[in-house]
């Protein structure tokens, strides 16, 4: 069974630019999850989606969007890229919505570097 | 509120025992534990749940103390391959479809020969 599998795997911008980043989840899943993880903030939640709709989302400005098609393959945008946005971007996916018990798994992530 | 992980880092001799504490100020419903090894994704280990049992993952049990709102993970003799950060994410309790964990700021363990 594959695992969540993240696109691109590294990539470098320049600030004030945007970008996005793919996520997709073990099949069957339909909950996906966004993290922010930096050495100084670890894992920061970003935001939810379940059936194509956001459930939760995290303390991140407007900037920090994301979106789930209908087959739970999901996208985040950053836009306006900042320095401080450099950081390891994780998707995680799980067979229900929330945490509610269920067992989360992580994708490799993608690596952003602002300069 | 995130969650607060004690000792910050641990250096082990392969074989000997360590113990990870994962504390929150709210009341929790579960607790998930991961390892991270550098550059690779947090590894799911186990979860418990409140009024559920420990539980346990090869050598690697967990507790959760729900009047303490506390886990602890136990790494017993340990091995190389346990190097890594440990994280705990809480979910606090009522939360819903809304629910998400909270990630704690991870422990480092070093295992060496």
């Amino acid at each position: 069974k594959a695992g969540v599998t993240q696109t691109p795997r590294y990539l470098i911008k320049t600030r004030g630019q945007q970008v996005t980043l793919s996520c997709s989840p073990i099949s069957g899943h339909r909950s996906v999850s966004w993290y922010q993880q930096t050495p100084g903030q670890g894992l920061q939640f970003l935001f939810e989606y379940f059936s194509e709709t956001q459930r939760n989302k995290g303390n991140f400005p407007g900037r920090f969007s994301g979106r789930q098609f209908s087959n739970s393959r999901s996208e985040m945008n950053v836009s306006t890229l900042e320095l401080g946005d450099s950081a390891l971007y994780l998707c995680a996916s799980s067979l229900g919505s929330g945490a509610g018990g269920n067992t989360i798994y992580f994708g490799e992530g993608s690596w952003l570097t602002v300069v | 509120q995130q969650p607060v992980q004690s000792p910050q880092a641990v250096i082990l001799r392969e074989g000997e025992d360590a113990v990870i504490n994962c504390s929150s100020s709210k009341a929790l419903y579960s607790v998930h534990w991961y390892r991270q090894k550098h550059g690779e994704a947090p590894v799911f280990l186990m979860i418990l749940l409140k009024g559920g049992e420990q539980m346990r993952h090869e050598k690697i049990s967990a507790s959760f103390n729900e009047k303490k709102q506390q886990s602890s993970l136990y790494l017993t003799a340990s091995q190389l391959s346990y190097s890594g950060t440990y994280f705990c994410g809480t979910e606090v309790t009522g939360a819903g479809t809304a629910s998400k964990l909270t990630f704690g700021t991870g422990t480092r363990l070093q295992v060496t020969l």
